[in-house]
């Protein structure tokens, strides 16, 4: 268990419907990021957020926003839905201090299904 | 754009042998961290390996290694002694102050 938590475990919805992705990161932890994994491929980085602010960006779609509130949990929004939105997206948080040389360490991720 | 690159989509070693998987990446950068996920079938991202560029000593943890060659951008993972619970995808990942790759990934079967 690396104690970063995602919810839900599974999710299917609708093309254009809009939903949100829950995580919160390991006590102590300030540093959120957000990854899609589409099917049998590799993590996409999204987007990272550092104590409430967004630090570095991936290839986020403009449809997809993040935020990380005050309590250091973050959310991940995914609206206009499409079928290619369909992957497990991962949430995964590091250390106390920013900077690239602390390990991430990842949620169980949540398995998003568009029909 | 950095980018990292798996070359090796499935590789599969009998149990108790060696294996390597390769990893290249591209960057202008000289500040940078790689490191190596183990993802099993319960597609948890597990961290393996970490190497600190500027680190001209390979990491080391238990049977797992990197063959570190930064002037040649290479990044591989020797997995000594493989053991049945190391089959899943692996995924050599790259970082630095404003980005993390990740390669396709190279899928591992350790045949018993």
């Amino acid at each position: 268990d690396s104690g970063v938590t995602q919810t839900p475990k599974h999710l299917i919805t609708a093309t254009g419907q809009r939903v949100t992705l829950r995580c919160s990161p390991r006590s102590g932890d300030l540093s959120v990021y957000w990854y899609q994994q589409s099917l049998d491929q590799g993590l996409q980085f999204l987007i990272q957020y550092y104590n409430g602010e967004e630090r570095a960006k991936g290839n986020i779609l403009e449809r997809f926003s993040a935020q990380q509130f005050p309590d250091l949990h973050s959310e991940l929004n995914l609206s206009s839905l499409e079928l290619g939105d369909s992957a497990l997206y991962f949430c995964a948080s590091s250390a106390p201090r920013d900077g690239p040389s602390y390990e991430q360490y990842f949620g169980p991720g949540t398995r998003l299904t568009v029909t | 754009a950095q980018t990292v690159t798996q070359s090796q989509p499935e590789m599969s070693v009998q149990e108790a042998e060696t294996v390597t998987l390769s990893c290249t990446y591209d960057t202008s950068e000289n500040n940078y961290y790689l490191f190596w996920y183990k993802q099993p079938p319960s597609r948890q991202m597990i961290l393996v390996i970490r190497q600190e560029a500027y680190k001209q000593q390979n990491a080391t943890e238990n049977r797992f290694s990197v063959n570190f060659q930064k002037a040649a951008k290479s990044f591989s993972l020797k997995i000594s002694d493989s053991q049945l619970g190391d089959t899943a995808m692996y995924f050599c990942a790259f970082r630095d102050n404003n980005d993390m790759r990740f390669g396709a990934g190279t899928r591992l079967t350790v045949k018993p």
